[in-house]
């Protein structure tokens, strides 16, 4: 069975970078799927952040490109997120999720549990 | 950007009746659309995909149907378990892919 756990600091202050990974076990990253990256502010629907590729490369949501990057580490078997400049608009609920790649079947079939993201001073 | 917009908000059902959960797209996303099942502090749950296929393990009172900009849910005689917040999202038209807001489906 395919897992996902992230693990991030909780409390980021505005202005700062925030650095997420995603730990997956029960698949090797390297055999295929876009690895993802959806967050759900309180109260709304989820937003899809970003997703990695295990050759690196990376399909971003527009509206976060200029302060996103996304990255892989295949050898622990885990994916990272990092995003500039945060502000109280960045608090939500962050999920790392895997993404199909063929044949354009690109909804997520496993999501991790998500870690709580706030972004205060 | 292709908005999706979730109907109703909240859907109170007694348990064993059917649930009928609409999502809406700004502009046509073809079958591409898919339903998560999310609850409390949990992670979310693929149900659907391709508009009407379950996933693997999903039950058979859960069915989907639609195309272009109007889809449907449909879970029938509901049971405890299934008593969650439903999302659907498009990959049609992307990036970014977008969901839809919700539908908390409670006794």
């Amino acid at each position: 069975q395919v897992q996902l756990q992230e693990s991030g600091p909780g409390l980021v202050k505005p202005s700062e970078t925030l650095s997420l990974t995603c730990s997956v076990s029960g698949y090797s990253i390297t055999s295929g799927y876009y690895w993802d990256w959806i967050r759900q502010p309180p109260g709304k629907g989820p937003q899809w952040i970003g997703g990695v590729y295990h050759s690196g490369g990376t399909h971003y949501n527009p509206s976060l490109r200029s302060r996103l990057t996304l990255s892989v580490d295949t050898s622990r078997n885990q994916f990272s997120l990092n995003l500039r400049s945060v502000t109280a608009a960045d608090t939500a609920v962050y999920h790392c999720a895997r993404r199909g790649h063929n044949g354009g079947q690109y909804f997520f079939d496993f999501w991790g549990q998500g870690t709580l993201i706030t972004v205060s001073s | 950007e292709v908005v999706m917009t979730q109907s109703p908000a909240t859907l109170s059902v007694p348990p064993g009746e059917s649930a009928t959960l609409s999502c809406r797209a700004s502009q046509s996303v073809s079958i591409n659309l898919a339903w998560y099942q999310q609850k409390p502090g949990q992670a979310p749950r693929l149900v659907i995909y391709g508009t009407s296929t379950r996933a693997t393990g999903i039950p058979a009172r859960f069915s989907g149907s639609g195309s272009g900009t109007e889809f449907t849910l449909t879970i029938s005689s509901l049971q405890s378990e299934d008593f969650a917040v439903y999302f659907c999202q498009q990959y049609n038209n992307w990036p970014p892919f977008t969901f839809g807001g919700g539908t908390k489906v409670e006794i």
